[in-house]
C-alpha cells in the first residue's frame, strides 16, 4: 500500500501569521504532488501543485518539494480565519495518474 | 465549462440494503475516479477508470462494492448489501488524460447514512 502521511491536528495559528503543513510519501516514483483545501461539508479544491524539488509560489501559498527526502510542504503566509479548514495533500503516484490522499491536516487560524 | 455531478446529494438506507450513485464527469475527462471520506478522514481510492477499462480497484470491497463506466464517459457505484460501515461520503472526481500534472476536479460529493 502506497502510503501519505500528514499530521491530523489541529494546527492551530495566530491571524497573519505563517502556516506550515507538512506531507511525507513512501513511493519514490511519485511524480507529482497536489495540495487540497476542503472546508467542512465541501468537496476538495485545488490550491496548487508541485512537480520539481524546489519551491513553487501562487500569492500567500508556497509549495516545496524534497524527493530525496520524500517530502512535500505546504506553507501560508499572512494565514487567515478563511484559510481554516482541512489541507489534504495528494501524491500522483504513477504515469496511470493514480492519485491518493493523505489523512489531511486540520488548519485553524485565530482572528 | 460545467463542472462534475452527483446524484443524490444524500442517501439514507437501512443495512443490508443496496444503494447506487451516479457520477457526470466534466466533458472530455477521460480519467474518472470514486472515493470514500470517512467522516475525520482523507478520501480513500476505490476505483479508477481510464475511459471505460479499469486502471486500479484494488481497495473496491467486490464482495459488495460495484462500479462501470459504460461508453467511458458517466459511471455508477453500486453498494449491495449495505454495512453500517459504509457511512461516509463518497466523491467522484474527473480528469484530463493530458498527463498527472492536470486538475482533478470533485463533484458535490453523495453523503450515505447506512442506519
Amino acid at each position: 500500500q502506497k502510503e501519505v502521511e500528514q499530521n491530523s491536528g489541529p494546527l492551530s495559528v495566530p491571524e497573519g501569521a505563517i502556516a506550515s503543513l507538512n506531507c511525507t510519501y513512501s513511493d519514490r516514483g511519485s511524480q507529482s504532488f497536489f495540495w487540497y483545501r476542503q472546508y467542512s461539508g465541501k468537496s476538495p479544491e485545488l490550491i496548487m501543485f508541485i512537480y520539481s524539488n524546489g519551491d513553487k509560489e501562487d500569492g500567500r501559498f508556497t509549495a516545496q518539494l524534497n524527493k530525496a527526502s520524500q517530502y512535500v510542504s505546504l506553507l501560508i503566509r499572512d494565514s487567515q480565519p478563511s484559510d481554516s479548514a482541512t489541507y489534504l495533500c495528494a501524491v500522483n503516484i504513477d504515469a496511470g495518474n493514480m492519485l491518493t490522499f493523505g489523512g489531511g491536516t486540520r488548519l485553524m487560524v485565530k482572528p | 465549462e460545467a463542472g462534475v455531478a452527483q446524484s443524490p446529494r444524500y442517501k439514507i438506507i437501512e443495512k443490508r440494503q443496496s444503494v447506487a450513485f451516479w457520477c457526470n464527469p466534466i466533458s472530455g475527462h477521460a480519467t474518472l475516479y470514486w472515493y470514500q471520506q470517512i467522516l475525520g478522514q482523507g478520501p480513500k481510492l476505490l476505483i479508477q477508470f481510464q475511459n471505460n477499462g479499469v486502471v486500479d480497484d484494488s481497495q473496491l470491497p467486490k464482495d459488495r462494492f460495484s462500479a462501470e463506466r459504460l461508453k467511458g464517459v458517466d459511471s455508477t457505484l453500486k453498494i449491495q448489501p449495505a454495512k453500517l460501515e459504509d457511512s461516509a461520503v463518497y466523491l467522484c472526481a474527473s480528469r484530463a488524460r493530458s498527463g498527472m500534472n492536470t486538475e482533478a476536479f470533485f463533484g458535490q460529493g453523495t453523503r450515505l447514512t447506512v442506519v
